[in-house]
């Protein structure tokens, strides 16, 4: 079945560690999201890609950084320059605009991060 | 800068009756509109997708409204059941953005008891 892989479902950090994580989809998409969900606020932006080897800040990518070596996986790293990481983190893809391109987004299960 | 916003934050309601959920956002140069429904713990799974040049679309129990000169949409869900229970999300796409970036709204808490 096509969908968007987010592992590991669970991770916690320590206090000046990086940590990745993995997203990975089969839908044969170009355009890749990372979206942070605190509670009780919407997603926020964190990076974005397009195509492979190109990728964009977004609202909140202080402490981020990522990584769009091929077309299906778009890895993001929580560095220890992030000061307050823990949060929900969902991936995204979808097609990119133009005609009658359908561009729903679809999204993967998330990971929950921890500071411990 | 878009802004959208969902009110209620909350919302309980008895089986069987109808609910609704508004949406409302800033800048009506909007490319679409996506309502998406998130369980505790989970990712957003789409309900409906709304281009810009739609009114509605419908799944099932599921209806969306789409009116974009007022900024606002409507999420319909007919005979609610406890199933129905979770969070909805809107988020609008922009047409100044070709990126397909998404702004999305804190989201409404709905509880179906049986």
């Amino acid at each position: 079945d096509g969908g968007i892989t987010q592992s590991p479902k669970y991770l916690f950090r320590k206090e000046g560690q990086n940590v990745t994580l993995s997203c990975e989809q089969n839908l044969n998409h170009d355009a890749m999201y990372w979206y942070r969900q605190d509670p009780g606020q919407g997603l926020r932006l964190i990076y974005y890609s397009q195509i492979v080897n190109d990728f964009q800040k977004g609202d909140i990518a202080e402490g981020y950084s990522v990584s769009r070596e091929k077309k299906e996986s778009f890895p993001l790293t929580v560095t220890s320059a992030q000061k307050n990481p823990t949060a929900f983190y969902l991936c995204a893809s979808s097609t990119p605009r133009g005609g009658l391109i359908n561009t729903e987004a679809f999204f993967g299960q998330g990971t929950r991060l921890t500071v411990v | 800068k878009q802004e959208v916003t969902q009110i209620p934050a909350a919302l309980s309601v008895p089986e069987g009756e109808n609910l609704v959920l508004n949406c409302s956002f800033t800048d009506s140069a909007i490319y679409n509109l996506q309502w998406f429904r998130q369980d505790p713990g989970k990712g957003l799974t789409s309900l409906l997708l709304i281009q810009s040049s739609q009114r509605e679309q419908t799944s099932g129990r599921l209806n969306a409204s789409l009116d974009k000169s007022s900024g606002r949409s409507t999420l319909y869900i007919a005979a609610s059941q406890p199933g129905d229970s979770a969070t909805y999300l809107c988020a609008v796409s922009s047409t100044t953005d070709s990126w397909g970036k998404l702004q999305f709204g804190a989201g409404t808490q709905v509880v179906v008891t049986p």
